[in-house]
């Protein structure tokens, strides 16, 4: 069965140090989602991208991040200058589209030092 | 406040023995309902989705889960677990059609014993 692929497993980054998540999506979705899960809390959207642009973002999602779909397969997040609170649990999912449900990746554990 | 709630952090049942998880969600239209599970290590997967229709539905791994518009509620349900259904489990909801954006519940760890 096809899966959403997110690397690396787990990213030590320096506090202030940029970090790229990479997620590959199911090869026919349309739609691709960031959620992120701090340790003991929930899992909160951060961001929606769809037809090249991002089609919704939380109050999280905010100028330190960025998305990109730089090529017809690979979904990135991008924190420009990491803070500590930033270290979570960090899920890539995609769709394909009209009442499909989300699929998600094993997710991306960042620990900001 | 919207929200979605899962009223038990932690769960404890002997393997066979049946499972019911909780989810209550406060919109005003009815959202749309799904249930995911992370096993240790792993990322979420989808156990089963409800949107309209029928207001029990089925899903993998033998589970089952029923929407019940009057008490707004979700509820996961297994007749006999299996050690493996050990997990964390999570309630989601879409809470307006045409948005994309899953919102989840906190969570419940189910713990099997043997």
């Amino acid at each position: 069965e096809p899966e959403v692929t997110q690397t690396p497993s787990h990213q030590v980054t320096q506090m202030g140090q940029e970090v790229i998540l990479r997620c590959v999506p199911i090869s026919n979705h349309l739609y691709f989602y960031w959620y992120r899960q701090i340790l003991g809390q929930k899992v909160e959207f951060l961001v929606s991208f769809y037809n090249n642009e991002i089609s919704e973002k939380s109050e999280i999602f905010d100028d330190q991040f960025s998305v990109e779909r730089p090529d017809g397969s690979n979904f990135t997040l991008k924190i420009r200058s990491t803070k500590l609170e930033d270290s979570a649990m960090y899920f890539c999912a995609s769709r394909t589209g009209g009442h499909q449900p989300q699929h998600f990746g094993d997710g991306t554990r960042l620990s900001i030092l | 406040a919207q929200s979605v709630t899962q009223p038990d952090i932690h769960i404890t049942v002997s393997e066979g023995a049946s499972l019911e998880l909780r989810c209550n969600y406060s919109y005003g239209a009815t959202p749309y309902l799904f249930w995911y599970v992370q096993s240790p290590g792993q990322g979420l997967q989808l156990l089963l989705k409800y949107f309209s229709g029928d207001t029990l539905v089925q899903g993998i791994k033998g589970f089952e889960a029923e929407f019940k518009r009057s008490q707004s509620s979700f509820n996961l349900r297994k007749p006999s677990v299996h050690w493996s259904d050990a997990a964390e489990y999570f309630c989601a909801v879409i809470p307006i059609q045409g948005a994309q954006k899953l919102v989840f519940g906190q969570g419940t760890r189910l713990t099997i014993n043997p």
